[in-house]
Protein backbone atom coordinates (compact mmCIF):
# COMPACT_ATOMS: atom_id res chain seq x y z
CA UNK A 1 0.00 0.00 0.00
CA UNK A 2 1.43 3.43 -0.82
CA UNK A 3 2.31 5.71 2.20
CA UNK A 4 3.65 8.85 2.85
CA UNK A 5 5.82 10.11 5.71
CA UNK A 6 6.17 14.02 6.56
CA UNK A 7 9.22 13.36 9.67
CA UNK A 8 9.27 16.97 10.66
CA UNK A 9 5.96 18.54 12.48
CA UNK A 10 7.64 21.98 11.77
CA UNK A 11 10.49 23.46 10.31
CA UNK A 12 12.11 26.86 11.40
CA UNK A 13 14.25 28.73 9.52
CA UNK A 14 15.37 32.41 8.89
CA UNK A 15 13.98 34.89 5.55
CA UNK A 16 16.99 34.40 3.24
CA UNK A 17 17.64 31.27 4.57
CA UNK A 18 17.47 27.73 2.44
CA UNK A 19 14.24 25.84 3.15
CA UNK A 20 13.77 21.82 3.01
CA UNK A 21 10.64 20.03 3.83
CA UNK A 22 11.34 16.12 3.91
CA UNK A 23 9.05 13.87 2.60
CA UNK A 24 9.50 9.87 1.82
CA UNK A 25 7.17 7.69 -0.02
CA UNK A 26 6.23 3.74 0.12
CA UNK A 27 5.22 2.64 -3.08
CA UNK A 28 4.53 0.14 -5.18
CA UNK A 29 5.11 0.88 -9.10
CA UNK A 30 6.46 4.27 -10.55
CA UNK A 31 5.23 6.51 -7.53
CA UNK A 32 3.73 10.11 -9.08
CA UNK A 33 4.54 12.75 -6.40
CA UNK A 34 2.77 15.75 -5.30
CA UNK A 35 3.35 19.02 -3.07
CA UNK A 36 0.68 21.41 -1.75
CA UNK A 37 1.03 24.28 0.74
CA UNK A 38 -2.07 25.36 2.54
CA UNK A 39 -1.72 28.89 3.85
CA UNK A 40 -3.88 30.02 6.80
CA UNK A 41 -8.03 29.42 6.43
CA UNK A 42 -7.12 28.60 3.09
CA UNK A 43 -7.45 25.72 0.83
CA UNK A 44 -4.76 23.50 -0.35
CA UNK A 45 -2.54 24.98 -3.55
CA UNK A 46 -1.04 22.97 -6.39
CA UNK A 47 2.86 23.68 -5.91
CA UNK A 48 4.88 20.81 -8.21
CA UNK A 49 4.65 17.59 -8.98
CA UNK A 50 6.73 14.22 -10.50
CA UNK A 51 5.54 12.35 -13.02
CA UNK A 52 8.94 11.00 -14.50
CA UNK A 53 12.04 12.72 -16.27
CA UNK A 54 14.48 14.74 -14.71
CA UNK A 55 14.68 14.09 -10.90
CA UNK A 56 14.63 18.02 -9.76
CA UNK A 57 11.21 19.69 -10.34
CA UNK A 58 10.17 23.30 -10.80
CA UNK A 59 7.29 24.37 -9.18
CA UNK A 60 4.80 27.40 -8.01
CA UNK A 61 6.68 30.29 -5.92
CA UNK A 62 10.17 29.67 -6.78
CA UNK A 63 10.03 26.14 -4.99
CA UNK A 64 11.48 22.99 -6.56
CA UNK A 65 11.54 19.22 -5.61
CA UNK A 66 14.18 16.22 -6.02
CA UNK A 67 13.23 12.93 -6.89
CA UNK A 68 15.58 10.47 -4.93
CA UNK A 69 14.39 6.95 -6.11
CA UNK A 70 16.99 5.10 -4.38
CA UNK A 71 16.36 7.02 -0.93
CA UNK A 72 12.48 7.10 -1.56
CA UNK A 73 12.63 10.83 -1.09
CA UNK A 74 11.00 13.46 -2.10
CA UNK A 75 12.12 16.65 -0.26
CA UNK A 76 10.28 19.90 -1.07
CA UNK A 77 13.42 23.17 -1.23
CA UNK A 78 13.40 26.63 -1.83
CA UNK A 79 16.90 28.64 -2.07
CA UNK A 80 15.67 31.72 -0.09
CA UNK A 81 12.81 31.55 2.30
CA UNK A 82 10.15 34.86 2.82
CA UNK A 83 8.24 35.01 5.61
CA UNK A 84 5.11 34.53 3.06
CA UNK A 85 6.66 31.31 2.77
CA UNK A 86 4.97 30.73 6.48
CA UNK A 87 1.96 27.46 5.88
CA UNK A 88 1.43 24.17 6.00
CA UNK A 89 3.19 21.74 3.42
CA UNK A 90 1.81 19.02 2.25
CA UNK A 91 3.05 15.86 0.32
CA UNK A 92 1.17 13.46 -1.40
CA UNK A 93 1.61 10.32 -3.36
CA UNK A 94 -1.12 8.99 -6.15
CA UNK A 95 -2.64 5.53 -5.82
CA UNK A 96 -4.65 3.62 -8.62
CA UNK A 97 -7.77 5.50 -9.23
CA UNK A 98 -6.44 9.11 -9.40
CA UNK A 99 -6.92 9.29 -5.65
CA UNK A 100 -3.94 10.72 -3.19
CA UNK A 101 -2.35 9.62 0.22
CA UNK A 102 -1.35 12.56 1.97
CA UNK A 103 1.61 12.97 4.84
CA UNK A 104 0.58 14.80 7.76
CA UNK A 105 2.09 17.60 6.36
CA UNK A 106 5.18 19.97 7.67
CA UNK A 107 4.43 23.54 9.07
CA UNK A 108 7.07 26.12 8.15
CA UNK A 109 8.01 29.27 10.16
CA UNK A 110 10.10 31.93 8.21
CA UNK A 111 11.17 34.15 10.91
CA UNK A 112 11.82 37.86 9.73
CA UNK B 1 -8.69 29.59 -13.56
CA UNK B 2 -10.39 26.29 -11.62
CA UNK B 3 -12.42 27.32 -8.53
CA UNK B 4 -13.65 24.88 -6.73
CA UNK B 5 -16.63 26.69 -4.09
CA UNK B 6 -18.31 25.50 -0.47
CA UNK B 7 -21.04 26.59 0.61
CA UNK B 8 -19.82 26.93 4.15
CA UNK B 9 -16.44 27.74 5.80
CA UNK B 10 -17.87 27.29 9.24
CA UNK B 11 -20.47 25.36 10.64
CA UNK B 12 -21.42 24.55 13.76
CA UNK B 13 -23.93 21.40 14.31
CA UNK B 14 -25.09 19.71 17.17
CA UNK B 15 -25.19 15.74 17.84
CA UNK B 16 -27.73 13.88 16.04
CA UNK B 17 -28.32 16.45 13.33
CA UNK B 18 -28.39 15.55 9.05
CA UNK B 19 -25.60 17.55 7.33
CA UNK B 20 -24.82 18.85 4.18
CA UNK B 21 -21.73 20.12 3.11
CA UNK B 22 -21.84 21.29 -0.76
CA UNK B 23 -19.25 21.30 -3.23
CA UNK B 24 -19.26 23.28 -6.81
CA UNK B 25 -16.61 22.95 -9.41
CA UNK B 26 -16.63 25.19 -12.64
CA UNK B 27 -14.08 23.20 -14.89
CA UNK B 28 -16.27 20.22 -16.03
CA UNK B 29 -14.06 17.92 -14.04
CA UNK B 30 -14.92 14.24 -14.11
CA UNK B 31 -13.29 13.64 -10.71
CA UNK B 32 -14.68 14.73 -7.00
CA UNK B 33 -13.40 14.38 -4.01
CA UNK B 34 -13.90 14.78 -0.38
CA UNK B 35 -11.57 14.62 2.67
CA UNK B 36 -11.29 15.43 6.14
CA UNK B 37 -8.01 17.36 7.45
CA UNK B 38 -7.00 16.86 11.18
CA UNK B 39 -3.77 17.89 12.99
CA UNK B 40 -1.02 15.39 12.33
CA UNK B 41 -2.88 13.16 10.45
CA UNK B 42 -2.75 15.10 7.17
CA UNK B 43 -6.05 14.43 5.16
CA UNK B 44 -7.91 11.17 4.52
CA UNK B 45 -10.31 10.42 1.96
CA UNK B 46 -13.85 9.52 2.61
CA UNK B 47 -15.26 9.27 -0.61
CA UNK B 48 -14.34 9.91 -4.43
CA UNK B 49 -17.06 10.27 -7.68
CA UNK B 50 -15.78 9.74 -11.17
CA UNK B 51 -18.64 10.17 -12.54
CA UNK B 52 -22.74 11.55 -12.33
CA UNK B 53 -24.33 9.10 -9.57
CA UNK B 54 -20.66 7.60 -9.77
CA UNK B 55 -19.30 6.96 -5.96
CA UNK B 56 -16.30 4.98 -4.46
CA UNK B 57 -15.43 4.70 -0.96
CA UNK B 58 -11.89 6.19 0.31
CA UNK B 59 -10.36 5.35 3.23
CA UNK B 60 -12.61 6.57 5.91
CA UNK B 61 -16.06 6.07 4.69
CA UNK B 62 -17.80 5.46 7.92
CA UNK B 63 -20.73 7.82 9.14
CA UNK B 64 -20.77 9.43 5.43
CA UNK B 65 -22.21 9.30 2.60
CA UNK B 66 -22.22 11.33 -0.41
CA UNK B 67 -24.50 12.72 -3.80
CA UNK B 68 -23.44 13.51 -7.32
CA UNK B 69 -26.51 14.55 -9.35
CA UNK B 70 -24.73 16.69 -11.68
CA UNK B 71 -21.63 16.68 -12.63
CA UNK B 72 -20.39 20.01 -11.24
CA UNK B 73 -21.57 19.23 -7.87
CA UNK B 74 -20.85 16.91 -5.38
CA UNK B 75 -22.33 16.43 -1.80
CA UNK B 76 -21.08 15.24 1.55
CA UNK B 77 -23.42 14.07 4.12
CA UNK B 78 -23.61 13.27 7.61
CA UNK B 79 -26.59 11.27 8.13
CA UNK B 80 -26.50 11.55 12.52
CA UNK B 81 -23.52 14.03 13.29
CA UNK B 82 -21.12 13.25 16.21
CA UNK B 83 -18.51 14.96 17.85
CA UNK B 84 -15.89 12.84 16.67
CA UNK B 85 -17.03 14.20 13.23
CA UNK B 86 -15.53 17.67 14.24
CA UNK B 87 -12.76 18.33 11.46
CA UNK B 88 -12.23 20.44 8.35
CA UNK B 89 -13.57 19.13 5.21
CA UNK B 90 -11.91 19.91 1.97
CA UNK B 91 -13.60 19.12 -1.64
CA UNK B 92 -11.26 18.81 -4.31
CA UNK B 93 -11.80 17.59 -8.31
CA UNK B 94 -9.85 16.67 -11.05
CA UNK B 95 -10.00 15.34 -14.65
CA UNK B 96 -10.06 11.83 -15.10
CA UNK B 97 -7.58 11.67 -18.32
CA UNK B 98 -4.32 10.72 -16.77
CA UNK B 99 -3.76 9.30 -13.31
CA UNK B 100 -1.35 12.30 -12.97
CA UNK B 101 -3.49 14.98 -13.20
CA UNK B 102 -3.67 17.25 -10.58
CA UNK B 103 -6.32 17.89 -7.69
CA UNK B 104 -7.74 21.10 -7.17
CA UNK B 105 -8.78 22.20 -3.75
CA UNK B 106 -12.36 24.30 -2.34
CA UNK B 107 -11.40 26.71 0.90
CA UNK B 108 -12.36 23.68 3.14
CA UNK B 109 -15.56 23.70 5.72
CA UNK B 110 -14.95 23.90 8.87
CA UNK B 111 -17.30 22.14 11.18
CA UNK B 112 -18.00 21.91 14.67
CA UNK B 113 -20.65 19.28 16.20
CA UNK B 114 -21.67 19.86 19.40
Amino acid sequence: AQSVAQPEDQVNVAEGNPLTVKCTYSVSGNPYLFWYVQYPNRGLQFLLKYITGDNLVKGSYGFEAEFNKSQTSFHLKKPSALVSDSALYFCAVRKAGNKLTFGGGTRVLVKP
Amino acid sequence: DVKVTQSSRYLVKRTGEKVFLECVQDMDHENMFWYRQDPGLGLRLIYFSYDVKMKEKGDIPEGYSVSREKKERFSLILESASTNQTSMYLCASSFAGASTDTQYFGPGTRLTVL
